[in-house]
């Protein structure tokens, strides 16, 4: 069972550098969301999105672009990476009815 | 985005003692109440999901209560062991918005 995969694990970039996280599921989930993690801040929601061709921002969405032009994958983008955007980012996908959210392994990125 | 807040930011209890967290959450347009474990270096997992005023849900030594009418929920865990060590994150949605998390509490337990 896959459920939700993101690619990569690890990377590192340069300032300036532009990269895509891809998150994918294979459990027909509707809702999808993208967060990042840093010490002391918990979970904070980039952009969400409730369906296939749509996208919404969520607390944090300044620098990343986001697009989900599939319903089971959920792309997240750095135009421009920037020191302020190291982290660790969490996909996650949840049942029709929201009631659950199951999340991918993280990305640990590093803009230097 | 709607705020959830989490009390105490961290914790250290010993081993066998019993603890217990709180989050804080609006009352208003709620629909459903998570709460989640999260390990250093894992993806977090699902404790349980509440949606009725008044819910308890128990997972062995872990259990939940939840008030959507003055917006708060307990996380309890009777008599802490080393592996209860982790981020205990709650996260609340309304109907169409997407889950907001708290900042989590953190748990060491010592042995």
């Amino acid at each position: 069972n896959a459920g939700v995969t993101q690619t990569p694990k690890f990377r590192v970039l340069k300032t300036g550098q532009s990269m895509t996280l891809l998150c994918a599921q294979d459990m027909n989930h509707e809702y999808m969301y993208w967060y990042r993690q840093d010490p002391g801040m918990g979970l904070r929601l980039i952009h969400y999105s409730v369906g296939e061709g749509t996208t919404a921002k969520g607390e944090v969405p300044d620098g990343y672009n986001v697009s989900r032009l599939k319903k089971q994958n959920f792309l997240l983008g750095l135009e421009s990476a920037a020191p302020s955007q190291t982290s660790v980012y969490f996909c996650a996908s949840a049942d029709p009815g929201g009631l659950e959210a199951f999340f991918g392994q993280g990305t640990r990125l590093t803009v230097v | 985005i709607l705020n959830v807040e989490q009390s105490p930011q961290s914790l250290h209890v010993q081993e066998g003692d019993s603890t217990n967290f709180t989050c804080s959450f609006p009352s208003s347009n709620f629909y459903a109440l998570h709460w989640y474990r999260w390990e250093t270096a894992k993806s977090p997992e699902a404790l349980f999901v509440m949606t009725l005023n008044g819910d308890e849900k128990k997972k062995g030594r872990i259990s939940a209560t939840l008030n959507t009418k003055e917006g708060y929920s307990y996380l309890y865990i009777k008599g802490s062991q080393p592996e209860d060590s982790a981020t205990y994150l709650c996260a609340h949605s309304s109907g169409n918005t997407p889950l907001v998390f708290g900042k989590g509490t953190r748990l060491s337990v010592i042995a």
